[in-house]
Order: C-alpha cells, then sequence, then structure tokens
C-alpha cells in the first residue's frame, strides 16, 4: 500500500519560500515507471498542478507555466521523498498544497491513485 | 491548457437517487479523462480512470462513460458516503487540468 505523508510550515511570509516536502512509502521516487506531482487547491484557483518529477534512466521535471519561474521539485533518493519549493510566495499562494503519485503502468498512468494528507499554507505577514 | 466545465455545479439528490455529472472538455481528450471524490478536509479520491474503469475497492454503483469531449460520471443508488464534491481530470495534454467541481448535497 502506497503512503504519502507531507510535512513542512503552515505559515509562510510573502516574498519568502515555500517548501514542503512528500515522504513515500510502498513506491520509490526512483520509480523507473511512477510519478511524483505537487497540486495545490484553492477556492479562487480549484485544484491547479503544479508539477512533477519523475525517473526514467535520468531525472525529468516538468512545471506548469503559471509557477515555472518560482518553482523547483526534488527529488532526494536517500530519504525516499520529494519536495516543493515555492519562491517569492503572495497572499495568491494561499492553497492547500497535495503531493500526489501518477501510477506506474497502464492506462491509469494518466491520473493520480495516491495524495498525501493535504498541507494548508498560508502566506501574510 | 484544456477546459474542463463540469455541470450542475450543485445538486441536491436523496438517498437512492440515480444521479449523473457531466464533464465538458475545451477540445478532445482521447480516453484520459479521470472521475475524484472529495469530502470535507480530505485529499481528492481516484473513483474512475480512462473514463469508466472503476479503481481498485470502489464501489460498482459508480460508473463513467464518455468519449471525445462530453464524459459523465453516473452513480446509480446515492448512499449517505457519496454526499460529496466530484471533479474530473484530463491528462491526454500537458498539463493535466481538473473541472471546477459538483457539490453533491442531501435534498
Amino acid at each position: 500500500q502506497v503512503q504519502l505523508q507531507q510535512s513542512g510550515p503552515g505559515l509562510v511570509k510573502p516574498s519568502q519560500t515555500l517548501s514542503l516536502t512528500c515522504a513515500i512509502s510502498g513506491d520509490s521516487v526512483s520509480s523507473n515507471s511512477a510519478a511524483w506531482n505537487w497540486i495545490r487547491q484553492s477556492p479562487s484557483r480549484g485544484l491547479e498542478w503544479l508539477g512533477r518529477t519523475y525517473y526514467r534512466s535520468k531525472w525529468y521535471n516538468d512545471y506548469a507555466v503559471s509557477v515555472k519561474s518560482r518553482i523547483t521539485i526534488n527529488p532526494d533518493t536517500s530519504k525516499n521523498q520529494f519536495s516543493l519549493q515555492l519562491n517569492s510566495v503572495t497572499p495568491e499562494d494561499t492553497a492547500v498544497y497535495y503531493c500526489a503519485r501518477n501510477p506506474p503502468s497502464g492506462i491509469a498512468v494518466k491520473s493520480f491513485d495516491y495524495w498525501g494528507q493535504g498541507t494548508l499554507v498560508t502566506v501574510s505577514s | 491548457d484544456i477546459q474542463l466545465t463540469q455541470s450542475p455545479s450543485f445538486l441536491s439528490a436523496s438517498v437512492g437517487d440515480r444521479v449523473t455529472i457531466t464533464c465538458r472538455a475545451s477540445q478532445g481528450i482521447s480516453s484520459y479523462l479521470a472521475w475524484y471524490q472529495q469530502k470535507p478536509g480530505k485529499a481528492p479520491k481516484l473513483l474512475i480512470y480512462a473514463v469508466s474503469i472503476l479503481q481498485s475497492g470502489v464501489p460498482s454503483r459508480f460508473s463513467g462513460s464518455g468519449s471525445g469531449t462530453e464524459f459523465t460520471l453516473t452513480i446509480s443508488s446515492l448512499q449517505p458516503e457519496d454526499f460529496a464534491t466530484y471533479y474530473c481530470q484530463q491528462l491526454n495534454n500537458y498539463p493535466p487540468t481538473f473541472g471546477q467541481g459538483t457539490k453533491l448535497e442531501i435534498k
């Protein structure tokens, strides 16, 4: 059974960096077929995909255009986890942030089958 | 980006009712459509992927259909635990996008 456990602060000051971590159990961040995503949800923007990291003989990242200049998603193979960093945050980045997996095989790869518990991040001074 | 529009946005129904939620895409998305259920304070839960394939453990009263740009989620006989918000999601083209949600409430 795959489990994703999120950690990180719930309050970030404007202009600072939002940092969250997603620890994986039951699968590997270095899987050659799964992918590891960050998604956020807010009343104003709904569910918004932010980006992903995945390993296919080497590491790849994809990012949403809306945050591409501010986002970094990194794998940490020693701890079997991946992280989200979002720089220069504003109150518009206030949201519940989720990590989620694209499953490793078949047509289901086009969905998100396991999710973290969610972290409410508020951007405020 | 592909836009997904769900209808209705709110739906009031009773236990035992049959309900249908529609998801329309701004362009064709082949068979890469999924449905999720979300309850307050919880992460979305995958119900259906590839239009009509039930995720393991999902009750058979849930079903999905459609093709091209129009898709539906049907719950054949509502149970008390089905009252939640439902989202569609496409991944035919990057980035993945979600519908705005349909909140299913008890009448």
